[in-house]
């Protein structure tokens, strides 16, 4: 989905380096998710943020951190990255409780990370 | 802790059959069940969703069985075609939870022509 854009699409980075993943949103909401999808276990929420001040700790937020640039924008990163964060990450976002298709989360098209 | 388990992990039907993908909830404050369609390189996408005031909701060949006693609900795919190729997710998410989904973990559907 063109609305929500994750930079960059790739990255091989190498153990201990710190690597900022970027999102960004033309859909107007309000909500902003953090997940990592590893084969045989889903997707699991990292972080989330319901506006520019408000920034929460999803399932596996250990080893990460999160900035709410603006309404749009919620970048993820690794501040020394390991091997086991190697992982498909994407970002989502979901409109306001009140307001219709609320519950819809609405996924970019992932990062692919590999930490060597 | 796995709050939704999904099963099959993998799946491959006829081109025409029925597709059914299960999965079962262990927190019973739960009251969103979405089904998420997911194809290689692309994110997630929403595909249908149920609350459990209904068993069964139906959007063109998908269905979404809701057994709210035994914890269960299932995607089923009539008429399964080639394009259905995908993963998908199922998930569940309670009120006040600020809609946090907690996902199943996947299965890889793949529909022979």
């Amino acid at each position: 989905d063109a609305d929500v854009t994750q930079t960059p699409r790739n990255r091989i980075t190498k153990t201990g380096k710190r690597i900022m993943l970027e999102c960004s949103q033309t859909k107007g909401h309000d909500r902003m998710y953090w997940y990592r999808q590893d084969p045989g276990l889903g997707l699991r929420l990292i972080y989330y943020s319901f506006d520019v001040k408000d920034i929460n700790k999803g399932e596996i937020s250990d080893g990460y951190s999160v900035s709410r640039q603006a309404q749009a924008k919620f970048s993820l990163s690794l501040e020394s990255a390991i091997p086991n964060q190697t992982a498909l990450y994407f970002c989502a976002t979901s409109p306001l409780p009140g307001t219709a298709s609320t519950d819809t989360q609405y996924f970019g098209p992932g990062t692919r990370l590999t930490v060597l | 802790q796995q709050q939704v388990k999904q099963s099959p992990q993998s799946l491959i039907v006829q081109k025409g059959g029925i597709s059914i993908i299960n999965c079962a909830y262990e927190n019973t404050a739960f009251d969103y069940f979405p089904w998420y369609q997911q194809f290689p390189g692309k994110g997630p996408a929403l595909l249908i969703a149920i609350r459990p005031d209904v068993s069964e909701k139906k959007e063109g060949r998908f269905t979404i069985s809701f057994n709210k006693s035994a914890k269960q609900f299932s995607l089923h795919i009539m008429d399964s075609q080639p394009g259905d190729s995908a993963t998908y997710f199922c998930a569940a998410s309670r009120s006040g939870s600020a809609r946090q989904l907690t996902f199943g973990s996947g299965t890889q559907l793949t529909v022979l022509p």
